[in-house]
C-alpha cells in the first residue's frame, strides 16, 4: 500500500491563482519530499521537508508539515501555465527501509 | 553535464521476449533504483542497489531482473514472466548522504514499454 496520498487527485486552476495540494501518510517519517513531472517525462525534486520542520519555501512554493496528523501541503503561488504537471509526496520512513515511497500524484492544470 | 540516461525512450515487445532497459549516470552516487508508473499511478520500487554487486527487491520485483557490475549502470531486464509488462520504467540514483538525511532521488526520462 502507498506511504504517501495525494488529495485532490486532479486539480484545474486559471492562471495567476493559486494551487494547494495535500499529502497524507501512515507511518512516522524521516522527511517528505515534493517531486514533479511533466507529462511523460521523468521526475523532478522541488523540496524537502524534514520531520522536525514545519515550513518551508522555495520561490513560488511553500510547504507545511504537521506530524500529528500526518499530512503534508504544497502550495503554488500565482500559477502560471508552466505549473501544469503532476505532483508527487514521498515519504521517507525507517518502516520503508529508509527508501522513498511515493503517492499517487495531483494532476495540476493551470489555464491561461 | 551530470545526469542520468535512460534507454530506449519507447520499446515494443513481443509476448514472450525479454527486454532490457539500460540506465546510466555520472553523478557518482551510490544508490539506484527502478520504478514501475502505470498510467495516472504514483511510483512503485522494482529493485534497488546500494552499491555495486548488491541489489535487493522492491515492492514488485517479480518478473523483472536487474545487476550492478558498475557503480555507473544498473540495467533492468523485463523477463517472459511479466505478465503485465507495459509500462513507463523510470531509473532514479541517489547520492549516499543518509547522514544529513537528505535522500534526494535524481531520475532520468524513462522509457516506455508496450507488449504487442
Amino acid at each position: 500500500s502507498q506511504q504517501g496520498e495525494e488529495d485532490p487527485q486532479a486539480l484545474s486552476i486559471q492562471e495567476g491563482e493559486n494551487a494547494t495540494m495535500n499529502c497524507s501518510y501512515k507511518t512516522s517519517i524521516n522527511n517528505l519530499q515534493w517531486y514533479r513531472q511533466n507529462s511523460g517525462r521523468g521526475l523532478v525534486h522541488l523540496i524537502l521537508i524534514r520531520s522536525n520542520e514545519r515550513e518551508k519555501h522555495s520561490g513560488r512554493l511553500r510547504v507545511t508539515l504537521d506530524t500529528s496528523k500526518k499530512s503534508s501541503s504544497l502550495l503554488i503561488t500565482a500559477s502560471r501555465a508552466a505549473d501544469t504537471a503532476s505532483y508527487f509526496c514521498a515519504t521517507d520512513a525507517r518502516a520503508a527501509g529508509n527508501k522513498l515511497t511515493f503517492g499517487g500524484g495531483t494532476r495540476v492544470l493551470v489555464k491561461p | 553535464d551530470g545526469g542520468i540516461t535512460q534507454s530506449p525512450k519507447y520499446l515494443f515487445r513481443k509476448e514472450g521476449q525479454n527486454v532490457t532497459l539500460s540506465c546510466e549516470q555520472n553523478l557518482n552516487h551510490d544508490a539506484m533504483y527502478w520504478y514501475r508508473q502505470d498510467p495516472g499511478q504514483g511510483l512503485r520500487l522494482i529493485y534497488y542497489s546500494q552499491i555495486v554487486n548488491d541489489f535487493q527487491k522492491g515492492d514488485i520485483a517479480e518478473g523483472y531482473s536487474v545487476s550492478r557490475e558498475k557503480k555507473e549502470s544498473f540495467p533492468l531486464t523485463v523477463t517472459s514472466a511479466q505478465k503485465n509488462p507495459t509500462a513507463f520504467y523510470l531509473c532514479a540514483s541517489e547520492r549516499g548522504d543518509r547522514g544529513s538525511g537528505a535522500n534526494v532521488l535524481t531520475f532520468g526520462a524513462g522509457s516506455r514499454l508496450t507488449v504487442l
